[in-house]
């Protein structure tokens, strides 16, 4: 039933590791986002891929690489960590990018803490 | 750089009575506006958007645009409890190649039993 799922929820791990944070939307939609959230709670995207071509690369530290395998699925891999990478991550997807009415639909987020 | 400005809160308002939450966009050449309500520690969720001049209405919800002033709102008739969140408002400029929401930082909003 959920439309934009998130794995993992919680994720905690030390200043130098990688890791992955994973996104499925079974929504049917054409366009995912990734989003990062601070601890003051704003919100600002970091990628968007259209149909699995990035359209959207804000300016994040190429430590951080997306990948979209297929429409439904965007992943975020993250190199050698930092603390100040510590946010929620949200994914979030809509039916297609560029309507006026476009509407984004989020997924509950992973709570990255990088010690 | 484009911006969307809220007033961070936190606002109290008495049970039942109207919310008014504001938001200002720097950008002429957005198009679409959305408020989204995010519960503490949870995601945004959608409650409405606008993207003609005037009111838009849903339920207990009134989203209003003023492309002149450059200014959107939403107000809450008959405020309850569950309405206490933060409430963020986005602006849509989908100009080709940066179609991505560009969000205000958010309103607290709580509501006083």
């Amino acid at each position: 039933d959920t439309a934009v799922s998130q794995t993992p929820k919680y994720l905690v791990t030390q200043m130098g590791n990688d890791k992955s944070i994973k996104c499925e939307q079974n929504l049917g939609h054409d366009t995912m986002y990734w989003y990062k959230q601070d601890s003051k709670k704003f919100l600002k995207i970091m990628f968007s891929y259209n149909n699995k071509e990035l359209i959207i690369n804000e300016t994040v530290p190429n430590r951080f690489s997306p990948k979209s395998p297929d429409k439904a699925h965007l992943n975020l891999h993250i190199n050698s960590l930092e603390l100040g990478d510590s946010a929620v991550y949200f994914c979030a997807s809509s039916q297609e990018m560029g309507l006026a009415s476009d509407t984004q639909y989020f997924g509950p987020g992973t709570r990255l803490t990088v010690l | 750089q484009k911006e969307v400005e809220q007033n961070s809160g936190p606002l109290s308002v008495p049970e039942g009575a109207i919310a008014s939450l504001n938001c200002t966009y720097s950008d002429r050449g957005s198009q679409s506006f959305f408020w989204y309500r995010q519960y503490s520690g949870k995601s945004p969720e959608l409650i409405m958007f606008i993207y003609s001049n005037g009111d838009k209405e849903d339920g207990r919800f009134t989203a209003q645009l003023n492309k002149a002033s450059q200014y959107v709102s939403l107000l809450i008739r008959d405020s309850q409890p569950s309405d206490s969140a933060t409430y963020l408002c986005a602006a849509y400029p989908p100009y080709f190649g940066n179609e991505k929401l560009t969000f205000g930082t958010g309103t607290r909003l709580t509501i006083i039993p």
